[in-house]
């Protein structure tokens, strides 16, 4: 299946410090993607989609200035947390969409992940 | 509104065996497609299974079947022959026509395999 990497995997910061995440759709070109956050024991839930050469679309309660997005190629978005706190502390996971899906059966794929720990 | 519901916080089973991971939906959409999706610890989120909900056959791919009810909608995954790398989380999914490719998560199912 196609491939969406993430780097970091891991980091830790200290609080008021910004933490770039990097999101790559490896062997495919993905127009949109996205952005979601998981807490421990909890499922994901969307932060923002994020869409090539356009501003990202953020949900209800996400705020847009913590969380930047930059979506400036076709293979790679940036999800930035600017300003982190330790409630920030999370599991971060982006998506794409997968190559020759569409409409419903829209087949998302999942990069590994990023764990981040604010100090 | 939109909701998954999935009312198995943790299951055990035996290896071998097979399992069935519950899965109930909510939505006044007409079209709609349900996934499930395997999250080992590692934490990647693994796509296993597609059903569209205008599909009159249920979904398989390989061990993996879905078990669907439209009118009860329910959208249950059956594991057939578990194996010890099926312990992980599972969570079923969905995404309404009306979101335009969101995708809405249940809570999760954590299974575990015996020996």
């Amino acid at each position: 299946g196609a491939v969406v990497s993430q780097h970091p995997s891991r980091v830790i910061c200290k609080s008021g410090t910004s933490v770039k995440i990097e999101c790559r759709s490896l062997d495919f070109q993905a127009t949109t993607m996205f952005w979601y956050r998981q807490f421990p024991k909890q499922s994901l839930m969307l932060m923002a989609t994020s869409n090539e050469g356009s501003k990202a679309t953020y949900e209800q309660g996400v705020e847009k200035d913590k969380f930047l997005i930059n979506h400036a190629s076709l293979t790679l978005s940036t999800l930035t947390v600017t300003s982190a706190h330790p409630e920030d502390s999370s599991f971060y996971i982006c998506s794409a969409r997968a190559p020759g899906t569409s409409g419903l059966s829209e087949t998302q794929y999942f990069g590994p992940g990023t764990r981040l720990l604010v100090l | 509104a939109q909701k998954i519901t999935q009312t198995q916080p943790g299951m055990f089973v035996q290896e071998k065996e097979a399992v069935t991971l519950d899965c109930t939906y909510d939505t006044s959409d007409q079209s709609y497609g349900l996934f499930w999706y395997k999250q080992p610890s590692s934490g990647e989120m693994i796509f296993l299974i597609y059903q569209g909900s205008y599909d009159e056959q249920n979904a398989t791919e390989g061990r993996y079947s879905l078990n669907f009810q439209k009118a009860r909608k329910s959208a249950n995954l059956v594991i057939s022959a578990s194996q010890l790398g099926d312990s992980a989380m599972y969570f079923c999914a969905m995404s309404p026509y009306s979101s335009a490719s969101k995708i809405i998560f249940g809570s999760g199912t954590r299974l575990s395999i015996r020996p």
